[in-house]
């Protein structure tokens, strides 16, 4: 069945940087448009950035340009997110969610999240 | 890239039926018909229910309807069950980003 999975969250002091990873099956990843968000604890979900399905278009929330990188390798059926300068206020659940077929904005298929905590 | 406006809570008892509103601006919702809610239960990845403001993926209950009119899209949830009791964000596209609503909570009394 069509699934995300995400790693490489984890516990990392301010400043610091880490790469999530999303590991796409059940479906042919290089055909679609795939996004992160992100949950910081009990609140709402933020979009944080999208990249097209060629790679050829990325859009990043302003919350996060200039620190976080999205990037995929179609061969590999992977979605990355590299995030440098990482703040208290990043610390969130991350999930990578990929869109339709038609359309734009609507995520129709969620990776399980994974947990990423910024603290010295 | 400001988030949609929802109601914090809406509550309904089984059986009944419970709209949820999400108000936009000039350049989300009134722009593009690229209108989503999804729902989430405590602990859980999201979980698409509308989109396109009213399409229905494939095993979704029908008892979940959506509409927009002008800058406010709309949830619709008939017949109450129990465990539609969960979080409901409504998201819209921009352009070039996704924006989306803060969230509301459905109670199911």
């Amino acid at each position: 069945q069509e699934q995300l999975v995400e790693s490489g969250g984890g516990l990392v002091k301010p400043g610091g940087s880490l790469r999530l990873s999303c590991a796409a099956s059940g479906f042919t990843f290089s055909e679609y448009y795939m996004s992160w968000i992100r949950q910081a604890p009990g609140k709402g979900l933020e979009w944080l950035s999208y990249i097209s399905s060629s790679g050829g278009t990325i859009s990043n929330a302003d919350s996060v340009k200039g620190r976080f990188t999205i990037s995929r390798d179609n061969a590999k059926n992977t979605l990355y997110l590299q995030m440098n300068s990482l703040r208290a206020e990043d610390t969130a659940v991350y999930y990578c969610a990929r869109e339709g077929t038609w359309g734009r904005g609507a995520f129709h298929i969620w990776g399980q999240g994974t947990m990423v905590t910024v603290s010295s | 890239q400001s988030a949609l406006t929802q109601p914090a809570s809406v509550s309904g008892s089984p059986g009944q039926s419970i709209t949820i509103s999400c108000t936009g601006s000039s350049s989300d919702l009134s722009v593009y018909n690229f209108v989503s809610w999804l729902q989430q239960h405590p602990g859980k990845a999201p979980k698409l229910m509308i989109y396109d403001v009213s399409k229905r993926p494939s095993g979704v209950s029908n008892r979940f309807s959506g509409s927009k009119s002008g800058n406010t899209a709309s949830l619709t949830i008939s017949g109450l069950q129990a465990e539609d009791e969960a979080d409901y964000y409504c998201t819209s596209y921009t352009g070039t980003s996704t924006v989306f609503g803060g969230g509301t909570k459905l109670t199911v009394v």
